[in-house]
């Protein structure tokens, strides 16, 4: 069974960093791209960030790139997403999701909420 | 970027009723349309993907259709666990991006 774990969001100061963390198993994960997609409250959803598979491509949506960087440690099947000089806008809960950057995302942890106020 | 419009924003409909909500995007998109279900403090879920093809252990009764920039999700007999949101994206290009959502709320 396929099973993704989010953790590491919190309340976070505007201008402040956090890291989240996404375990992975139940599938090989490093033949998979992954990706984090966020949703702030009573919102939809978006895109932020993919990773491929065994390569080093990385992909960022405009709104985070320069700010966010996405990452994996295939030996611990884990997904990692630093977030520095956080802001107001990126309040929302974020997921990770088996998939890459042109793709559907077929599988989904719980989520966690990241909230960024002073 | 392309843009994924949802009509309606919401719905409400009845057990049993048919239902189908559209996506429009704004350039041709080869099918490559997914739909997703989220329900309140869930993840979303993917249901459809490639336009047509239903997600392993999805009901029957969820359907998709559509070509070009059209798209459209169907319940042909609304039950009491699909009410929920529904979202539409695309993954022709990038960024991916995801349409609004509508939500389908009990009558």
């Amino acid at each position: 069974e396929v099973q993704l774990l989010e953790s590491g969001g919190g309340l976070v100061q505007p201008g402040g960093s956090l890291r989240l963390s996404c375990a992975a198993s139940g599938f090989t994960f490093s033949n998979y791209a992954m990706s984090w997609v966020r949703q702030a409250p009573g919102k939809g959803l978006e895109w932020v960030a993919s990773f491929n598979g065994r390569g080093v491509d990385t992909f960022y949506a405009d709104s985070v790139r320069g700010r966010f960087t996405i990452s994996r440690d295939n030996s611990k099947n884990t997904l990692y997403l630093q977030m520095n000089s956080l802001r107001a806008e990126d309040t929302a809960v974020y997921y990770c999701a088996k998939g890459g950057w042109v793709d559907y995302y077929d599988y989904w942890g719980q989520g966690t909420l990241v909230s960024v106020s002073s | 970027d392309i843009q994924m419009t949802q009509s309606p924003s919401s719905l409400s409909a009845s057990v049993g009723d048919r239902v189908t909500i559209t996506c429009r995007a704004s350039q041709g998109i080869r099918n490559s349309l997914a739909w997703y279900q989220q329900k309140p403090g869930k993840a979303p879920k993917l249901l459809l993907y490639a336009a047509s093809s239903l997600q392993s252990g999805v009901p029957s009764r969820f359907s998709g259709s559509g070509s070009g920039t059209d798209y459209t999700l169907t319940i042909s007999s609304l039950q009491p666990e699909d009410f929920a949101t529904y979202y539409c994206q695309h993954y022709y290009s990038t960024p991916i991006t995801f349409g609004q959502g509508t939500r389908l709320e009990i009558k």
